[in-house]
């Protein structure tokens, strides 16, 4: 089946500081990739959709200033939390979808301190 | 719009049967049903893109009412490993293949 995966599995950073999480298809080609943030006990929220070669497509209320989404290719997109802060500390998750339906990557764990 | 999950938890015995439910107020290109383990991404169960299907195996299986506002999730002989949250994630019709996700339906299996 679909492989995504995605690194690093957890991350701790301080404040002010940006964290870059890479999302990487392993044996499919993935024009649009989703990117997912997850608090505890709660549900997955879309926060925007990857698409490659151009500009990704943001859900309502999420700062695309603050998250930077990059697909630079088929197989690879990156999201990068610019002045992570304490309140951005969650569990990020990425998904691609291929003809199989959607696969989800491993999550990564920020914890901003 | 996010879909509706209920119940919201469930708690069985090694063996019982547990329905969890998903609708929606419009009519959906597809549903896609996830179980996840506390710290582990979701994994994934079945799609489901026709009205009225139903599918998955004998133990697991789902059905997509004939509207497509509606799907169902039928765990049956619930083994200790199903244990964990399952997710509706819906696509609506004419979308951009993005999934929003229910609030999830934490099911519990005792011994």
């Amino acid at each position: 089946g679909a492989v995504v995966s995605q690194h690093p599995s957890r991350v701790i950073c301080k404040s002010g500081t940006s964290v870059k999480i890479e999302c990487r298809s392993l044996d499919f080609q993935a024009t649009t990739m989703f990117w997912y943030r997850q608090f505890p006990k709660k549900s997955l929220m879309l926060m925007a959709t990857s698409n490659e070669g151009s500009k990704a497509t943001y859900e309502q209320g999420v700062e695309k200033d603050k998250f930077l989404i990059n697909h630079a290719s088929l197989t690879l997109s990156t999201l990068t939390v610019t002045s992570a802060h304490p309140e951005d500390s969650s569990f990020y998750i990425c998904s691609a979808t291929d003809r199989y339906g959607y696969t989800f990557g491993s999550g990564t764990r920020l914890t901003v301190v | 719009q996010q879909p509706v999950q209920s119940p919201q938890a469930v708690i069985l015995r090694e063996g019982e049967d547990a329905v969890i439910n998903c609708s929606s107020s419009k009519a959906l290109y597809s549903v896609h049903w996830y179980r996840q383990k506390h710290g582990e991404a979701p994994v994934f169960l079945m799609i489901l893109l026709k009205g009225g299907e139903q599918k998955g195996h004998y133990k697991i299986s789902a059905s997509f009412n004939e509207k497509k506002q509606q799907s169902s999730l039928y765990l049956t002989a619930s083994q200790l490993s199903y244990s964990g949250t399952y997710f509706c994630g819906t696509e609506q019709k004419g979308g951009s293949e993005k999934l929003v996700f229910g609030k999830g339906t934490k099911l519990t299996v005792n011994p």
